[in-house]
């Protein structure tokens, strides 16, 4: 079964709207965690990687006021969108290694975002 | 810095055919490589990893890649394609054991299998 879960799964917003999006770490604890943005038949892009207890690292080009990463408990990151606009609209996937045993990064279903 | 290289953005089999899906690294220390697979608007399923030890990788739904040093590669086999193997497949890179730190990705091979 899934081991991170991400919601909501799909959401539509209106511009100038903030949407926030989700990722739970469901049996393990995850001191870290990656976004990702995906756009239309392109590869995963890392946004920017969340760690429990203090800020966010964001990857060059990310605007860290636009995206915002909170990551307050060993389960949860949240990432906000605020004040959405139509080029924002995308696949957004988060991802949680789980520590110990050589295990890969998990992924969440990833959230799909239209800004109308 | 480490990059890779998908090379098809869209390979196309018959169902019962070999598939192969072909993926070129480039890294400046021992690289992890991973496959994963991507259905429509979901995440990622791990395939397989290749860490240190055996190259041949063998993964779920029958998937197996051959880490080869000598030609940066790490292409996905399978030797006989099933409808339900289509999908979008991304190999990846990370030089952190893939467990602390983030991937590298490709840009990615859409699988499409035919009747």
């Amino acid at each position: 079964g899934a081991v991170v879960s991400q919601h909501p799964s799909w959401v539509i917003c209106k511009s100038g709207t903030s949407v926030k999006i989700e990722c739970r770490s469901l049996d393990f604890q995850a001191t870290t965690m990656f976004w990702y943005r995906q756009f239309p038949k392109q590869s995963l892009m890392l946004m920017a990687t969340s760690n429990e207890g203090s800020k966010a690292t964001y990857e060059q080009g990310v605007e860290k006021d636009k995206f915002l990463i909170n990551h307050a408990s060993l389960t949860l990151s949240t990432l906000t969108v605020t004040s959405a606009h139509p080029e924002d609209s995308s696949f957004y996937i988060c991802s949680a290694p789980r520590t110990g045993g050589g295990s890969p990064l998990h992924f969440g279903n990833g959230t799909r975002l239209t800004v109308t | 810095a480490q990059s890779v290289t998908q090379l098809g953005s869209h390979v196309s089999v018959s169902e019962g055919a070999l598939v192969l899906l072909r993926c070129n690294y480039s890294s400046s220390v021992p690289p992890y490589l991973f496959w994963y697979v991507q259905y429509p608007n979901q995440g990622l399923q791990l395939l397989l990893k290749y860490t240190t030890g055996a190259t041949l990788v063998k993964g779920i739904n029958g998937f197996e890649a051959e880490f080869k040093k000598s030609e940066t590669s790490f292409h996905l086999t399978k030797p006989s394609a099933h409808m339900s193997d289509a999908a979008e497949y991304f190999c990846a890179v990370s030089d952190y054991g893939g467990s602390q730190g983030n991937l590298i990705f490709g840009k990615g091979t859409k699988l499409s299998v035919k009747p």
